[in-house]
């Protein structure tokens, strides 16, 4: 089992829908990121997490630490929304893992007009 | 535009062969990642300098070697490559030394192909 996992893997939406998009994880963390790849390959940065809420235009990302789970929302989507959307994790300290940010496998976010 | 810039943008090798990478970190910044972009593997973490001294490793392998130049740029050194080397590799640069605790700003990727 992956350290990391998002649901779903693929969405579909029309243009105007309010989408959601899961990142569980099974370690202890200090952060969370979300990030965006473009069809053509660039990633940027979204949101750094570590508890609670952001916002930041159209984008609201969450993060509930005892859950283990955080959700990255689209209000009112836009064909240019699609894209491929990763979420990643920064184990706390003291585990095998620590000091290397491990990432979900992405979901693939396509918002038709 | 991210002020991470890396170069080449694209790489067509053949297996056995060595390349190297490099990677300029956004002006300010001292940390420096290294991660690799495979269509079976996805993301997956490399190293990660700051200011010159490595201060984590990942699934690294030993044909790989990666360092970080007092100007701070990066090379990352890959060889007797193989097929399954093909892949993107993204260098990433951030202010601080905490690693994943930073916001990470992303270079546009460098695309290997191995035949």
């Amino acid at each position: 089992k992956n350290e990391v996992e998002q649901s779903p893997q693929n969405l579909t939406a029309q243009e105007g829908e309010f989408i959601t998009i899961n990142c569980s994880y099974s370690v202890g963390i200090s952060a969370l990121h979300w990030l965006q790849q473009h069809p053509g390959g660039g990633i940027v940065s979204l949101f750094m997490l570590s508890s609670g809420k952001k916002k930041h235009g159209r984008l609201i990302a969450t993060i509930n630490i005892q859950e283990k789970h955080s959700s990255l929302h689209i209000t009112a989507s836009h064909p240019r929304d699609s894209a491929v959307y990763i979420c990643a994790v920064f184990p706390l300290a003291g585990g095998t893992s620590y000091g290397k940010l491990t990432f979900g496998q992405g979901t693939i976010l396509t918002v038709h007009p | 535009d991210s002020g991470v810039t890396q170069t080449p943008k694209h790489l067509i090798t053949a297996t056995g062969q060595r390349v190297t990478l490099r990677c300029s970190p956004r002006s300010g910044d001292l940390s420096v990642y290294w991660y690799q972009q495979s269509l079976d593997q996805g993301l997956q973490f490399l190293i990660h300098y700051y200011n010159g001294e490595e201060r984590a490793k990942g699934n690294i392998l030993e044909r790989f070697s990666a360092q970080q130049f007092p100007d701070l740029h990066s090379e990352l050194n890959l060889s007797s490559l193989e097929l399954g080397d093909s892949a993107l590799y993204f260098c990433a640069s951030s202010v601080g030394s905490s690693g994943g605790g930073d916001t990470q700003y992303f270079g546009p990727g460098t695309r290997l192909t191995v035949l």
